[in-house]
């Protein structure tokens, strides 16, 4: 079973607009989440996290919103840029440290 | 500050053959991951080792096994090795201090 889903496969935005990508999560055990950006032919960069005691967290462009209740979390990125093309993954954590991904989405911005 | 770094970036092995792959974690990390990442899907979480020992492990067999070193390094191996096991080879190192882990650029294996 999937116990984080990210529906959209592909999202594209133009430049100097929000992209807003979605994750959903099954397992009320996570207690961290985070959220990966990932070039071809590199490993997963790590782009900014979320205790589950919070509802927010902002880091410059990127801020991650979590609704605890309906077990989604969203990444926002303001204002996008073509750099930000990349696939995102949205990965839960337990205590342990062990990560759940989703199956990413491909993020294309636009000129 | 060296980040996690993996070898070999490429692996071509033949089925049944038995492989290893390694990593050597990011400064100051004593927590180390391995993952599977397999075409078109999330990574998914092979074990983790902390203090030299496993302490986590996700739903792979036993032919899948590993070692952490005191120096922090690891190692991946994998046994009898089938056509499936083709994927890129994520590791991944924290410190218990923080949640966020940080990758290496990855192996990628091909089993023919």
């Amino acid at each position: 079973d999937q116990q984080v889903k990210q529906n959209s496969p592909s999202l594209s935005v133009q430049e100097g607009r929000i992209s807003i990508l979605n994750c959903d999560y099954t397992n009320s055990m996570f207690d961290y989440f985070l959220w990966y950006k990932k070039y071809p032919a590199e490993g997963p960069t790590f782009l900014i996290s979320i205790s589950s005691i919070k509802d927010k967290n902002e880091d410059g462009r990127f801020t991650v919103f979590l609704n605890k209740s309906a077990k989604h979390l969203s990444l926002h990125i303001v204002p996008s840029q073509p750099g930000d093309s990349a696939v995102y993954f949205c990965a839960a954590s337990l205590p342990s440290g062990q990560l759940t991904f989703g199956s990413g989405t491909q993020l294309t911005v636009l000129p | 500050e060296t980040g996690v770094t993996q070898s070999p970036t490429h692996l071509i092995k033949t089925r049944g053959q038995q492989v290893t792959l390694r990593c050597s974690s990011q400064s100051g990390h004593n927590t180390v991951s391995w993952y599977q990442q397999a075409l078109g899907q999330g990574p998914q979480f092979i074990f983790q080792y902390y203090r030299e020992e496993e302490n986590g492990r996700g739903n792979f067999p036993p032919r899948f096994s590993g070692l952490q070193f005191p120096n922090y390094s690891s190692e991946l191996n994998v046994n009898a090795l089938e056509l499936d096991d083709s994927a890129l080879y994520l590791c991944a190192s924290r410190s218990t201090l923080n949640t966020e882990a940080f990758f290496g650029q990855g192996t990628r294996l091909t089993v023919v």
